[in-house]
C-alpha cells in the first residue's frame, strides 16, 4: 500500500533552469492536487488534475508554470525559468472522491519536493 | 477564493493541559471540514475531519458552528508528541464540478514539560 509518491525529494536549480516535479498517486485515486507551501506560510492551492485533465488550475501562476496528469504516469509539476521566489516545498495530495461521490473528500499527501533556487 | 483564517500561535502549554483551537471560514457554502497535522517539514496529515454533530477521537474533539461559521479543535491531556502545527482545511463546495480544499495557515502547539 505505497502512498502518495513524490520525487524528487530536493532540488536544487540555477535561475533561468527548468525544474520537473513527479507524483505517483495511491492506488486506485485518479484525483491529484498540487499545493505550494512557502517558508512559514501555509498551503496554497495551485492546480487539481484527473487523468488526462486539468480541472482547476486557478491558483497556479500564468506563465512558467505548467502541470499534467497524462493516462500513464505520474503527474508532472513543471516550472520553467525558475526564479528565487519559486524557491519552496510543493506537495502532492490525491484522493479517491470526486464532487459527485460520496466521500469526506480525504487528502492524502506526499513528502513533498523541496525547491532550492540559487 | 475563499479564505480560512487561523491564529498562528504559538501556543506553548505544559503537558497534561488542555488547548483549543478555532478556525474561521468565509464559504458558507462548505459542507466538510477537516484538521490536519503538520509536523516540522513533513508532509500534512489528516487527524480528523469535522461532522455538523461534532465528533471525538481519543483526546481531540472537533467542533463545527455553521451559524458562526467556525470550527474548534480541543485537544486535552496535551503530550510532548502533540507539538506541531495545526491546519484547518475547509473541502469547499462544488464549483464547476470540483472541490478545492482550503487550507488555513495553520496553528502551532508547543507542549513543554
Amino acid at each position: 500500500n505505497a502512498g502518495v509518491m513524490q520525487n524528487p525529494r530536493h532540488l536544487v536549480r540555477r535561475r533561468g533552469q527548468e525544474a520537473r516535479l513527479r507524483c505517483s498517486p495511491m492506488k486506485g485515486h485518479s484525483h491529484v492536487y498540487w499545493y505550494r507551501q512557502l517558508p512559514e506560510e501555509g498551503l496554497k492551492f495551485m492546480v487539481y488534475l484527473q487523468k488526462e485533465n486539468i480541472i482547476d488550475e486557478s491558483g497556479m501562476p500564468k506563465e512558467r508554470f505548467s502541470a499534467e496528469f497524462p493516462k500513464e504516469g505520474p503527474s508532472i509539476l513543471r516550472i520553467q525559468q525558475v526564479v528565487r521566489g519559486d524557491s519552496a516545498a510543493y506537495f502532492c495530495a490525491s484522493s479517491r472522491v470526486s464532487s459527485t461521490h460520496q466521500g469526506t473528500g480525504e487528502l492524502f499527501f506526499g513528502e513533498g519536493s523541496r525547491l532550492t533556487v540559487l | 477564493r475563499k479564505e480560512v483564517e487561523q491564529d498562528p500561535g504559538p501556543f506553548n502549554v505544559p503537558e497534561g493541559a488542555t488547548v483549543a483551537f478555532n478556525c474561521t471560514y468565509s464559504n458558507s457554502a462548505s459542507q466538510s471540514f477537516f484538521w490536519y497535522r503538520q509536523d516540522c517539514r513533513k508532509e500534512p496529515k489528516l487527524l480528523m475531519s469535522v461532522y455538523s454533530s461534532g465528533n471525538e477521537d481519543g483526546r481531540f474533539t472537533a467542533q463545527l458552528n455553521r451559524a458562526s461559521q467556525y470550527i474548534s479543535l480541543l485537544i486535552r491531556d496535551s503530550k510532548l508528541s502533540d507539538s506541531a502545527t495545526y491546519l484547518c482545511v475547509d473541502r469547499g463546495a462544488p464549483s464547476g464540478g470540483s472541490y478545492i480544499p482550503t487550507f488555513g495557515r495553520g496553528t502551532s502547539l508547543i507542549v513543554h514539560p
